[in-house]
């Protein structure tokens, strides 16, 4: 069964500073996407970033980008220039086939809690 | 605009009543999906629809009931027969042509 782990269940970062999230995941699938969603305060789920896994690019949104490894199955966030604003909880998703053909299921990790320091 | 909707924001209930979480979406997507978030824990997959007049169970569907009678509608009913039932739940809805799944702002569900 597919599995992801995020592993770091706090993270800090100064303001306008760099920081890395982790994931890793488990799957024996060669076809998938992954995900970054951010969950504030307000608990909305956003999006951040995705990524398709046959595409060796790695995805970047503004100060959002990701290095994938698929090799390592490992999947990191990178955030530059930290706001206060990006303080939030991290969720990395992994999106599977799921019963029938064109169903999906998507399996997320524990979360990353990142604090900004002003 | 379009988008995820889900009321009550908060609902309290007596332990042994039934209560249903309304979700409603105008994206227009096929896919609805039933999510239960507790403190490190992440989001667990209660139910999972594809489909009008179609779903299947998640992970965690024990004690958990729901209806997919319209596209827009995915009502989720949390029964007596549901242990825990105190915790944050969110409805998402996906499509084929975009991957990814869009979430309402969820429901905190107290249930004393």
């Amino acid at each position: 069964a597919q599995t992801v782990t995020q592993s770091q269940p706090e993270m800090s970062v100064q303001e306008a500073e760099t920081v890395t999230l982790s994931c890793t995941y488990d799957t024996s699938e060669s076809d998938y996407y992954l995900f970054w969603y951010k969950q504030p305060p307000s608990r909305q789920m956003i999006l951040v970033i995705r990524q398709e896994a046959y595409k060796q690019q790695n995805a970047t949104e503004n100060r959002f980008s990701v290095n994938f490894q698929k090799a390592a199955k490992s999947f990191s966030l990178k955030i530059s220039d930290s706001q206060l604003g990006d303080a939030a909880m991290y969720f990395c998703a992994y999106r599977t086939q799921f019963g029938t053909s064109g169903t999906y299921k998507y399996i997320f990790g524990t979360g990353t809690r990142l604090k900004v320091l002003a | 605009d379009g988008g995820i909707t889900q009321s009550p924001k908060y609902l309290f209930r007596k332990e042994g009543q039934n209560v249903t979480l309304s979700c409603e979406q105008n994206l227009n997507h096929d896919a609805m999906y039933w999510y239960r978030q507790d403190p490190g824990q992440g989001l667990r997959l209660i139910y999972y629809s594809q489909i009008v007049n179609d779903f299947q169970k998640g992970d965690i569907a024990e004690g958990y009931s729901v209806s997919r009678e319209k596209k827009e509608s995915f009502p989720l009913t949390v029964t007596s027969a549901q242990k825990n039932p105190t915790a944050f739940y969110l409805c998402a809805s996906s499509t084929g042509q975009r991957h990814e799944q869009y979430f309402g702002p969820g429901t905190r569900l107290t249930v004393t």
